[in-house]
């Protein structure tokens, strides 16, 4: 049974550019969550996929968009990259319905300059 | 608004100790409460978990407490190790709402001194 795996482990860009970060989910999992981890704080819920479609939006702007593959991988896109944006991305994935029982990735460190 | 308040945000306890590391929330929609361990470098791993119709619930050398009446839980290390040198997140989730995504605090700093 593989993990969450996550790629790039790290990423450089600069303000206004556009980033794209993957993610595979865990063998057997069906809904993938993109939450954002500033430093020294708690993860916070960006957005959820299930059935290649949004099931669910924490607060972030429309520049924040993803997509679910018939695979169950996802991707998260951000556009016109702001510097509040550096922070380490992580992708979880799980079972719909299995509340709560997420299986975080390493993330992606993000630093925008 | 934070819907999750977490405290003390640093412990620093002695092998051998039992650090208590608690949680507020305001939502009483939720009903689901977890615990995520989080190493450098890694991502947040689940711990443990509770749901609202219990007070306790022991995993190993991990407890969680919890007091529906006041809208509080806490997460008890008992024999703390070393190994247990880790950020810990307490988190929420309503099963009402569709994404059942997780609300976090923002995180205790444990270290366990040899």
């Amino acid at each position: 049974e593989t993990g969450v795996t996550q790629s790039p482990t790290h990423l450089i860009k600069t303000r206004g550019q556009q980033v794209t970060l993957r993610c595979s989910s865990q063998s057997g999992h069906n809904t993938v969550s993109w939450y954002q981890q500033a430093l020294g704080q708690g993860p916070q819920f960006i957005f959820q996929y299930y059935r290649e479609e949004e099931n669910g939006r924490g607060n972030f702007p429309p520049r924040f968009s993803g997509l679910q593959f018939p695979n169950y991988s996802s991707e998260l896109n951000v556009n016109a990259l702001e510097l509040d944006d550096s922070a380490l991305y992580l992708c979880a994935s799980s079972l719909q319905g299995a509340a709560g029982k997420l299986f975080f990735g390493s993330g992606t460190q993000l630093s925008v300059l | 608004q934070q819907q999750v308040k977490q405290s003390p945000q640093s412990l620093i306890v002695q092998k051998g100790g039992i650090p208590i590391i608690n949680c507020a929330y305001e939502n009483t929609a939720f009903d689901y409460f977890p615990w995520y361990q989080q190493f450098p470098g890694k991502g947040p791993a689940l711990l443990i978990a509770i749901r609202p119709d219990v007070s306790e619930k022991k995993e190993g050398r991990f407890t969680i407490s919890f007091n529906k009446s006041a809208k509080q839980f806490s997460l008890h290390i008992m024999d703390s190790q070393p190994g247990d040198s880790a950020t810990y997140f307490c988190a929420a989730s309503s099963t009402n709402q569709g994404d059942r995504a997780l609300t976090f605090g923002k995180g205790t700093m444990l270290l366990v001194s040899p």
